[in-house]
């Protein structure tokens, strides 16, 4: 199993950009979390979606954030415009159970840094 | 924001040395996880908790599942290089919305 796959693992660009992260979560996984660390906030979950639909985009910062997951083993996390305040790392997990309790699969993560 | 407070922020130890760190809150959950982050990667399932009062251990690691169901502590024995990086503790606060500690970062010297 090659894990949940996250491209690219630096990105680095201009503000005013657009950016789109990417995530392929483990095959026959149904839930997917994109998270965003940084060091003043830690882990804060941006959206999860479970077989494809989104579930709750309440952790979306704003308007320039959106998700989308076309199929089950593919989603795509976008900012347009990219601000420099964006500058995180991006983590995308997938999970096998409703019942988080049995964890999620974290990918290596996207670092974002936005000049 | 979040809402585990986990504790030291940082430790820095010896080779050899036993390391105890906590996560509390002021909500009761049903479920506590520990994660271990290394640089450049994704945090990593260490252990899992689902019952109050629960004591796990995986290698030299054990964590307990608080008696009031609102903390959980990790310790890992015997420390050793390769147990460098940041230890977050998470719970679910409903069924998909996990939340996560701020994370102790430990640094062990050879």
């Amino acid at each position: 199993d090659a894990g949940v796959i996250q491209s690219p693992r630096h990105e680095v660009t201009e503000m005013g950009q657009e950016v789109t992260l990417r995530c392929k979560p483990i095959s026959g996984h149904d839930y997917l979390f994109w998270y965003r660390q940084t060091m003043m906030r830690g882990l804060e979950l941006l959206i999860y979606f479970n077989n494809n639909v989104p579930i709750d985009d309440s952790g979306m910062p704003e308007d320039r954030f959106s998700a989308k997951m076309p199929n089950a083993s593919f989603s795509t996390l976008k900012i347009q415009p990219s601000e420099p305040r964006d500058s995180a790392v991006y983590f995308c997990a997938s999970s096998l159970a409703e019942f988080p309790g049995y964890g999620y699969t974290f990918g290596s993560g996207t670092r974002l840094t936005v000049v | 924001g979040q809402q585990l407070n986990q504790s030291p922020q940082s430790m820095f130890i010896q080779e050899g040395e036993d390391v105890s760190m906590n996560c509390t809150s002021s909500s009761i959950f049903n479920t506590w996880l520990w994660y271990k982050q290394e640089p450049g990667e994704g945090p990593v399932l260490l252990i899992a908790l689902y019952k109050a009062g629960e004591l796990t251990s995986n290698g030299r690691l054990t964590a307990q599942f608080g008696i009031t169901r609102k903390d959980s502590f990790l310790n890992i024995s015997a420390s050793i290089p390769s147990d460098v990086g940041i230890y977050f503790c998470a719970a679910p606060r409903n069924n998909n919305d996990m939340r996560f500690g701020a994370g102790t970062r430990l640094t062990v010297k050879p």
